[in-house]
């Protein structure tokens, strides 16, 4: 059982569109974390987010965390090519073991 | 990224060899956690280690897996008598000790088992 679910899982646009990639549990958690990944490299943490209905932009990123703390979004305005890459959430359920579980990441492709 | 070093970055390995990944925290981290990629996974968690000490080792198989922390040098995660289902990207991030949500990633090992 993942406890994260992340969605779409793969996601293929053209340069200049918007996309949304959710992150969605049915537990609470006291803080997420969104990463990318590109091939053959290390996850690099852009935001981590910890409180219910907290919103934090990375320039032409979004991020939300849900009023309950069980979900986020990312949101990409005017995707471009250098946003290609896996995108992974991550977060530590609230009360529970402080060991950081992954969900299995959104595949972006941005065509130019 | 900047920072976590890992060596080597490419590993082939023959099934019943020995593989040794090494780890190199970032300056003023003394904790690391060990995870496993594999293609269109997420990543798993292996093993939480504090310098001298194992934290959590829930995640990492009972047999051939091993991991250390020495109070000098870098960590170390080691997989005896490796099989073909070893094969994975292994990667180590580091921490402050109190910031466990703000890990900084190393590029990562990809062990090949032949």
């Amino acid at each position: 059982t993942q406890l994260l679910e992340q969605s779409p899982q793969f996601l293929s646009i053209q340069e200049g569109e918007n996309l949304t990639v959710y992150c969605n549990s049915s537990s609470v958690f006291s803080s997420l974390q969104w990463y990318r990944q590109e091939p053959g490299e290390g996850p690099v943490l852009l935001v981590t987010v910890v409180t219910g209905g907290e919103v934090k932009k990375l320039k032409r990123l979004t991020f939300q965390f849900g009023d309950a703390r069980k979900d986020s979004s990312l949101h990409i305005t005017a995707a471009q090519p250098g946003d290609t890459g896996l995108y992974l959430c991550a977060g530590v359920v609230a009360g529970g073991s402080y060991i950081p579980t992954f969900g299995r990441g959104t595949s972006l492709i941005v065509h130019p | 990224n900047a920072g976590v070093m890992q060596n080597p970055r490419h590993l082939v390995r023959r099934r019943g060899q020995e593989a040794r990944l090494r780890c190199s925290p970032m300056k003023g981290h003394s904790h690391v956690y060990w995870y496993r990629q594999l293609p269109e996974e997420g990543l798993k968690f292996m093993v939480y280690l504090q310098k001298e000490n194992i934290i959590d080792e829930s995640g990492m198989p009972k047999e051939r897996f091993s991991a250390e922390f020495p109070k000098e040098g870098p960590s170390i995660l080691r997989i005896q008598q490796v099989v073909r289902g070893d094969s994975a990207a292994y990667f180590c991030a580091s921490f402050r000790a109190t910031r466990q949500e703000t890990q900084y990633f190393g590029p990562g090992t990809r062990l090949l088992v032949l």
